[in-house]
């Protein structure tokens, strides 16, 4: 088993649904939670950071951590074109030592049709 | 400083010939990281410099991969004797402190095409 499992899709929504990511892990040290968006050939950009369990909203993203489920998720309202990419999730243990960067998910292929 | 720059973007290049990466970070970031991204996966974790010193090195860096941050600033990343299966985007990363305080920025990208 994977440290951390991301459906790799596609995920083929109309443009203005709500798009639902989510990922699972197994290590439980995993404390820093991000998620990261990817354009064809391009470097990942960091869209969300949470720590620990909870909620983080930030314009059309909402980012939710279940620490307990080991599940995170990433909501995106009002779906444009604009957010066809591929959604990565990344998390960290950081212990305060040691490299501690961060373990990606797959990545999910969002596809949002105009 | 805009952002983490890598240099060049794009590499092809014969079996069996030594390519060499640049990446120079956020400047006031003092960690630094490569990855490397093939198609369909997320990135992976090759290597971490805190300033000059190495710190972590992959198991998935093998010995024909060497890295080098020599003044703490830019870095290089050099594979010799490329194989096929180095084919992949080589990311570098930096930020300031450890990654979970969310300023973990990656560059462009190098594309490597070995043929």
């Amino acid at each position: 088993q994977k440290e951390v499992e991301q459906d790799p899709g596609p995920l083929s929504v109309p443009e203005g649904a709500i798009v639902s990511l989510n990922c699972t892990y197994s290590n439980s040290a995993f404390q820093y939670f991000m998620w990261y968006r990817q354009y064809s050939r391009k470097g990942p950009e960091l869209l969300m950071y949470t720590y620990s369990s909870g909620n983080k909203e930030d314009g059309r993203f909402t980012a939710q951590v279940d620490k307990s489920s080991k599940y995170i998720s990433l909501f995106i309202r009002d779906s444009q074109p604009s957010d066809s990419a591929t959604y990565l999730c990344a998390m960290s243990a950081w212990s305060g030592g040691g490299a501690d960067g961060l373990t990606f998910g797959k990545g999910t292929h969002l596809i949002i049709q105009p | 400083d805009t952002g983490v720059s890598q240099d060049p973007r794009h590499k092809i290049t014969k079996r069996g010939q030594n390519v060499t990466f640049r990446c120079d970070p956020i400047s006031e970031h003092n960690r630094l990281y490569w990855y490397r991204q093939t198609l369909g996966q997320g990135p992976e974790f090759l290597t971490y410099f805190q300033n000059e010193a190495q710190l972590e090195k992959s198991r998935l860096l093998s010995d024909r991969f060497s890295a080098e941050r020599p003044k703490g600033s830019f870095s290089t990343l050099e594979i010799q004797r490329t194989e096929q299966g180095d084919s992949a985007m080589y990311l570098c990363a930096s930020s300031l402190g450890h990654p979970g305080q969310g300023s973990f920025d990656f560059g462009p990208g190098t594309r490597l095409t070995v043929t």
